[in-house]
């Protein structure tokens, strides 16, 4: 069945830049099915959105982040990434990365997530 | 705060029921978009539990139903388990912000 796995430092230094991969398995991520996305939690808190990608490259992002994220696609590693510039602690949280069916608009399979803390 | 708005807590004991709200407006589920319910167990990622409103993935019990009316959904849990206890989470799309937006998240405890 299909997985995603996040991968990327546990650790990022202030005013740097998170980066941050996920791995899909068991499937092809060049599908014009499905959207991948980028959802983070920051410790004690809720969900929020991030950004999403198409297989063909097009990105939709959440404008309080647009300015800093830049959500990018592999195909041929079957793997799509993120990246969060200028972060702030106010980034620390455990990212997720998920599927997005198309006109479902619901994230129907998870990665089990990453801690990312952003300190120096 | 959240563009979507759940009560912080909720519970009930083993066998009753229990609903949780999502309170949005006609941006997001007021202008027709589908709301989606999330279950996040402790220390696990959410798993999607209700989409479109009303339908189950396979495998989810039916002891959880979802519903919405106007610029409000619901989530509703009947025979309440020990196993349900978690936190659950509504989302839906919204137009002025051109993306998806989650609620603040539902603390579920089973007494």
């Amino acid at each position: 069945q299909l997985q995603l796995q996040e991968s990327g430092p546990g650790l990022v230094k202030p005013s740097e830049t998170l980066s941050l991969t996920c791995t899909v398995s068991g499937g092809s991520i060049y599908s014009s099915s499905y959207y991948w996305g980028w959802i983070r939690q920051p410790p004690g808190k809720g969900l929020e959105w991030i950004g999403s990608i198409y297989y063909s490259g097009s990105t939709y992002y959440n404008p309080s982040l647009k300015s800093r994220v830049t959500i990018s696609i592999d195909t041929s590693k079957n793997q799509f990434s993120l990246k969060l510039s200028s972060v702030t602690a106010a980034d620390t949280a455990v990212y997720y990365c998920a599927r997005v069916p198309v006109g479902m608009d619901a994230f129907d399979i998870w990665g089990q997530g990453t801690m990312v803390t952003v300190s120096s | 705060q959240s563009v979507l708005t759940q009560p912080p807590s909720v519970s009930g004991a083993p066998g009753q029921k229990v609903t949780i709200s999502c309170t949005g407006s006609s941006s997001n589920i007021g202008a027709g978009y589908h709301v989606h319910w999330y279950q996040q167990l402790p220390g696990t990622a959410p798993k999607l539990l209700i989409y479109g409103n009303s339908n189950r993935p396979s495998g989810v019990p039916d002891r959880f139903s979802g519903s919405k009316s106007g610029t409000s959904a619901s989530l509703a849990i009947t025979g309440l388990q020990a196993e349900d206890e978690a936190d659950y989470y509504c989302q839906s799309y919204d137009i002025s912000l051109r993306g998806s937006v989650f609620g603040g998240g539902t603390k579920l405890t089973v007494l």
